[in-house]
């Protein structure tokens, strides 16, 4: 099992450019998440997903947008990428706890991004 | 709604000494637990979790952690630190709805030879 794996590890965009960070996961979880981290502080949910073909908003959702075609895959998107989304960027999976709470289990994270915009 | 409070942003304690991060938080509902250490340039690792059964936790690398409802604390021990241990550590509380985790600010471990 690779876990949760992340390209590229390293960009550099210009202002008003656009990219797509890559997020694959082999464990067959449903939950997907994309956070970011900026220096000092902790992960900030952008948006989340709970299986293929629904994707919603976290904390920071401006600047950014989600797709989820599969399980395995939740790409985020960059569209005029502006120095404010300087950061690194980390994407998650999880399951569900099993019981009636509903909770969510425990999230394995990939690598991370790290993204500079100038 | 929840939230985490890292008490501590940086603590420093000599190689062998016992490790304390502290976490408070708040949940209107029973939250799960978890802390997370992050290695310089790495990516996020679970260290432990509690999930409502025993509230002593114990976790990889000698780490655990204990429950206690009526400080709503979730504080990270390790009775020796060794030199490995320097990293951040964040305490992150789960809860039902967004099915996300809320992370703490982070503590910084500094373990001085």
């Amino acid at each position: 099992n690779a876990g949760v794996t992340q390209t590229p590890k390293f960009r550099i965009l210009k202002i008003g450019q656009s990219m797509t960070l890559q997020c694959t996961q082999d464990m067959n979880h449903n939950y997907m998440y994309w956070y970011r981290q900026d220096p000092g502080m902790g992960l900030k949910l952008i948006y989340y997903s709970v299986g293929a073909g629904i994707t919603d908003k976290g904390e920071v959702p401006n600047g950014y947008n989600v797709s989820r075609s599969t399980t395995e895959d939740f790409p985020l998107r960059l569209e005029l990428a502006a120095p404010s989304q300087t950061s690194v960027y980390f994407c998650a999976s999880s399951r569900v706890t099993g019981d009636s709470s509903g909770r969510t289990g425990e999230q394995y994270f990939g690598p991370g991004t790290r993204l500079t915009v100038t | 709604a929840q939230s985490v409070t890292q008490l501590d942003s940086h603590v420093s304690v000599s190689e062998g000494t016992p490790v304390l991060l502290r976490c408070n938080y708040s949940s209107s509902y029973s939250p799960s637990l978890f802390w997370y250490v992050q290695h310089p340039n790495k990516g996020l690792q679970l260290l432990l979790k509690y999930t409502s059964a025993a509230t002593l936790v114990k976790g990889i690398n000698g780490f655990e952690a204990e429950f206690k409802k009526s400080e709503t604390s979730f504080h990270l021990t390790k009775p020796s630190a060794h030199m490995s241990d320097a990293a951040e550590y964040f305490c992150v509380v789960s809860g039902t709805g967004r099915r996300a985790l809320t992370f703490g600010s982070g503590t910084r471990l500094q373990v001085q030879p």
